[in-house]
Protein backbone atom coordinates (compact mmCIF):
# COMPACT_ATOMS: atom_id res chain seq x y z
CA UNK A 1 0.00 0.00 0.00
CA UNK A 2 2.81 2.20 0.63
CA UNK A 3 3.92 4.60 -1.98
CA UNK A 4 7.88 4.36 -3.50
CA UNK A 5 9.41 7.58 -4.21
CA UNK A 6 12.91 8.25 -5.97
CA UNK A 7 15.07 8.98 -5.93
CA UNK A 8 15.68 7.68 -2.40
CA UNK A 9 18.36 11.12 -2.21
CA UNK A 10 19.70 13.63 -4.01
CA UNK A 11 22.12 16.41 -3.86
CA UNK A 12 21.90 19.54 -5.53
CA UNK A 13 23.85 22.96 -5.75
CA UNK A 14 22.18 26.20 -5.03
CA UNK A 15 19.91 27.02 -8.48
CA UNK A 16 19.35 23.87 -10.13
CA UNK A 17 16.53 22.15 -10.62
CA UNK A 18 15.09 19.06 -9.20
CA UNK A 19 12.14 16.33 -9.69
CA UNK A 20 11.23 13.66 -7.02
CA UNK A 21 8.08 11.12 -8.33
CA UNK A 22 5.84 9.26 -6.41
CA UNK A 23 4.62 6.23 -7.44
CA UNK A 24 1.45 3.96 -6.15
CA UNK A 25 0.20 0.55 -6.58
CA UNK A 26 -3.74 1.74 -5.94
CA UNK A 27 -5.69 3.99 -7.91
CA UNK A 28 -5.54 7.17 -6.13
CA UNK A 29 -7.88 9.74 -5.05
CA UNK A 30 -5.72 12.43 -3.55
CA UNK A 31 -1.74 13.01 -3.55
CA UNK A 32 -0.11 14.99 -0.82
CA UNK A 33 3.33 16.30 -0.45
CA UNK A 34 5.56 16.75 2.77
CA UNK A 35 8.89 18.29 4.06
CA UNK A 36 10.19 17.20 6.89
CA UNK A 37 13.46 18.72 8.38
CA UNK A 38 15.48 16.88 10.86
CA UNK A 39 13.64 16.60 14.02
CA UNK A 40 10.93 18.62 13.02
CA UNK A 41 7.18 17.58 12.37
CA UNK A 42 6.46 17.35 8.26
CA UNK A 43 5.02 20.48 6.93
CA UNK A 44 2.56 20.58 3.89
CA UNK A 45 3.23 21.69 0.80
CA UNK A 46 0.45 20.57 -1.63
CA UNK A 47 -2.47 18.62 -2.27
CA UNK A 48 -3.40 17.30 -5.90
CA UNK A 49 -6.80 16.23 -6.14
CA UNK A 50 -8.51 13.24 -8.59
CA UNK A 51 -9.99 15.45 -11.19
CA UNK A 52 -7.12 18.10 -11.72
CA UNK A 53 -7.79 20.78 -8.32
CA UNK A 54 -4.45 21.70 -6.81
CA UNK A 55 -3.67 23.38 -3.75
CA UNK A 56 -0.56 24.70 -1.93
CA UNK A 57 2.20 26.99 -2.11
CA UNK A 58 2.97 29.13 -5.20
CA UNK A 59 6.37 28.73 -5.33
CA UNK A 60 5.97 24.63 -5.59
CA UNK A 61 4.73 22.94 -8.60
CA UNK A 62 3.28 19.43 -9.03
CA UNK A 63 1.92 16.85 -11.39
CA UNK A 64 -0.81 14.09 -11.14
CA UNK A 65 -1.27 11.65 -13.39
CA UNK A 66 -4.30 9.53 -12.15
CA UNK A 67 -4.17 6.65 -14.74
CA UNK A 68 -0.41 5.53 -14.37
CA UNK A 69 -1.18 6.30 -10.54
CA UNK A 70 1.81 9.18 -10.35
CA UNK A 71 2.91 12.40 -8.79
CA UNK A 72 6.19 14.05 -9.44
CA UNK A 73 7.37 17.30 -7.46
CA UNK A 74 9.01 20.02 -9.48
CA UNK A 75 11.68 22.19 -7.23
CA UNK A 76 13.13 24.72 -9.51
CA UNK A 77 15.91 27.23 -8.63
CA UNK A 78 16.61 25.36 -5.35
CA UNK A 79 17.58 27.13 -2.38
CA UNK A 80 19.51 26.32 0.57
CA UNK A 81 15.96 25.97 3.17
CA UNK A 82 14.76 23.71 0.72
CA UNK A 83 16.97 20.84 1.81
CA UNK A 84 15.18 18.40 4.08
CA UNK A 85 13.18 14.92 3.30
CA UNK A 86 9.93 14.95 1.03
CA UNK A 87 7.27 12.88 1.36
CA UNK A 88 4.47 11.89 -0.69
CA UNK A 89 1.03 10.42 1.15
CA UNK A 90 -1.48 9.01 -0.88
CA UNK A 91 -5.21 9.16 -0.52
CA UNK A 92 -6.87 6.20 -1.40
CA UNK A 93 -10.80 5.03 -1.33
CA UNK A 94 -12.20 4.80 2.09
CA UNK A 95 -10.20 7.49 3.30
CA UNK A 96 -7.11 5.50 3.63
CA UNK A 97 -4.08 7.24 3.47
CA UNK A 98 -0.48 6.72 3.65
CA UNK A 99 3.11 8.06 3.06
CA UNK A 100 5.87 7.01 1.02
CA UNK A 101 9.06 5.84 1.89
CA UNK A 102 10.29 9.33 1.56
CA UNK A 103 13.56 11.47 -0.91
CA UNK A 104 16.35 13.22 1.34
CA UNK A 105 17.16 16.64 -0.44
CA UNK A 106 19.90 18.03 0.45
CA UNK A 107 21.29 21.96 -1.15
CA UNK A 108 25.06 23.00 -0.95
CA UNK A 109 26.46 26.27 -1.67
CA UNK B 1 -4.15 30.12 18.25
CA UNK B 2 -5.04 27.08 16.60
CA UNK B 3 -2.81 24.17 16.97
CA UNK B 4 -1.88 20.49 17.37
CA UNK B 5 0.12 19.68 20.68
CA UNK B 6 1.77 16.61 21.66
CA UNK B 7 3.37 16.12 25.26
CA UNK B 8 5.99 15.06 26.26
CA UNK B 9 8.23 16.10 23.98
CA UNK B 10 10.86 13.44 25.39
CA UNK B 11 9.48 10.49 27.41
CA UNK B 12 12.04 8.09 28.88
CA UNK B 13 10.40 4.42 30.37
CA UNK B 14 11.37 1.19 31.18
CA UNK B 15 10.50 -2.01 29.49
CA UNK B 16 7.21 -3.56 30.78
CA UNK B 17 5.28 -0.49 31.24
CA UNK B 18 2.51 0.73 29.17
CA UNK B 19 3.29 4.55 28.56
CA UNK B 20 0.25 7.41 26.81
CA UNK B 21 1.05 10.40 24.77
CA UNK B 22 -1.35 12.95 24.14
CA UNK B 23 -2.28 14.28 21.55
CA UNK B 24 -4.81 17.40 21.30
CA UNK B 25 -6.44 19.50 18.42
CA UNK B 26 -8.15 22.97 18.20
CA UNK B 27 -8.52 23.04 14.46
CA UNK B 28 -12.16 21.76 15.10
CA UNK B 29 -10.76 18.46 12.74
CA UNK B 30 -12.82 15.36 12.48
CA UNK B 31 -10.04 13.15 11.38
CA UNK B 32 -6.87 12.40 14.00
CA UNK B 33 -4.13 10.18 12.83
CA UNK B 34 -1.02 8.87 14.86
CA UNK B 35 2.57 7.85 12.79
CA UNK B 36 5.79 6.45 13.96
CA UNK B 37 8.86 7.21 12.41
CA UNK B 38 12.25 5.72 13.21
CA UNK B 39 15.71 6.95 11.82
CA UNK B 40 15.92 7.39 8.25
CA UNK B 41 12.48 5.87 7.73
CA UNK B 42 8.95 7.08 6.36
CA UNK B 43 6.56 7.66 8.41
CA UNK B 44 3.90 4.74 9.51
CA UNK B 45 0.49 4.73 10.35
CA UNK B 46 -0.72 3.61 13.68
CA UNK B 47 -4.13 4.10 13.87
CA UNK B 48 -6.70 6.75 12.52
CA UNK B 49 -9.88 8.14 13.61
CA UNK B 50 -12.19 9.97 11.47
CA UNK B 51 -14.92 10.47 14.34
CA UNK B 52 -15.48 10.65 17.68
CA UNK B 53 -15.64 7.32 19.36
CA UNK B 54 -14.56 5.46 15.84
CA UNK B 55 -10.89 4.63 14.59
CA UNK B 56 -9.57 1.88 12.91
CA UNK B 57 -5.95 -0.09 12.77
CA UNK B 58 -3.45 1.33 10.40
CA UNK B 59 -0.52 -0.84 9.20
CA UNK B 60 1.55 -1.39 12.51
CA UNK B 61 -1.79 -1.00 14.93
CA UNK B 62 0.07 -4.12 17.16
CA UNK B 63 1.04 -3.38 20.33
CA UNK B 64 -0.84 0.11 20.48
CA UNK B 65 -4.56 1.13 21.83
CA UNK B 66 -6.25 4.44 21.05
CA UNK B 67 -9.28 6.03 22.23
CA UNK B 68 -11.42 8.97 20.60
CA UNK B 69 -13.76 10.41 23.55
CA UNK B 70 -13.63 13.96 22.60
CA UNK B 71 -12.91 15.65 18.82
CA UNK B 72 -9.77 17.18 20.24
CA UNK B 73 -8.19 15.14 21.86
CA UNK B 74 -7.02 11.26 20.75
CA UNK B 75 -3.72 9.77 22.88
CA UNK B 76 -1.79 6.45 22.01
CA UNK B 77 -0.91 4.18 24.58
CA UNK B 78 2.40 2.32 23.88
CA UNK B 79 2.06 -1.03 25.72
CA UNK B 80 4.16 -3.76 26.83
CA UNK B 81 3.04 -5.85 24.13
CA UNK B 82 5.03 -3.14 21.58
CA UNK B 83 8.40 -5.30 21.02
CA UNK B 84 10.14 -2.16 19.78
CA UNK B 85 8.67 1.19 21.05
CA UNK B 86 11.49 3.93 21.08
CA UNK B 87 10.56 5.73 17.85
CA UNK B 88 9.29 8.66 17.41
CA UNK B 89 5.97 9.08 17.06
CA UNK B 90 3.79 11.95 15.10
CA UNK B 91 0.05 12.85 15.51
CA UNK B 92 -1.77 14.95 12.78
CA UNK B 93 -5.20 15.86 12.66
CA UNK B 94 -7.32 17.14 9.16
CA UNK B 95 -10.86 18.44 8.21
CA UNK B 96 -12.57 14.88 6.64
CA UNK B 97 -11.57 13.15 4.23
CA UNK B 98 -8.35 13.02 1.86
CA UNK B 99 -9.11 16.10 -0.29
CA UNK B 100 -7.48 18.07 3.04
CA UNK B 101 -3.72 18.38 4.11
CA UNK B 102 -2.52 16.52 7.71
CA UNK B 103 -1.20 19.27 10.22
CA UNK B 104 1.01 17.51 12.13
CA UNK B 105 2.09 18.41 15.76
CA UNK B 106 5.64 18.41 17.52
CA UNK B 107 6.24 14.55 17.97
CA UNK B 108 6.99 13.00 20.93
CA UNK B 109 10.68 11.10 21.27
CA UNK B 110 9.75 7.84 23.09
CA UNK B 111 12.90 6.10 24.34
CA UNK B 112 12.28 2.53 26.10
CA UNK B 113 15.59 1.18 27.96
Amino acid sequence: QQPVQSPQAVILREGEDAVINCSSSKALYSVHWYRQKHGEAPVFLMILLKGGEQKGHDKISASFNEKKQQSSLYLTASQLSYSGTYFCGTGLTGNQFYFGTGTSLTVIP
Amino acid sequence: DGGITQSPKYLFRKEGQNVTLSCEQNLNHDAMYWYRQDPGQGLRLIYYSQIVNDFQKGDIAEGYSVSREKKESFPLTVTSAQKNPTAFYLCASSSQGNSYEQYFGPGTRLTVT
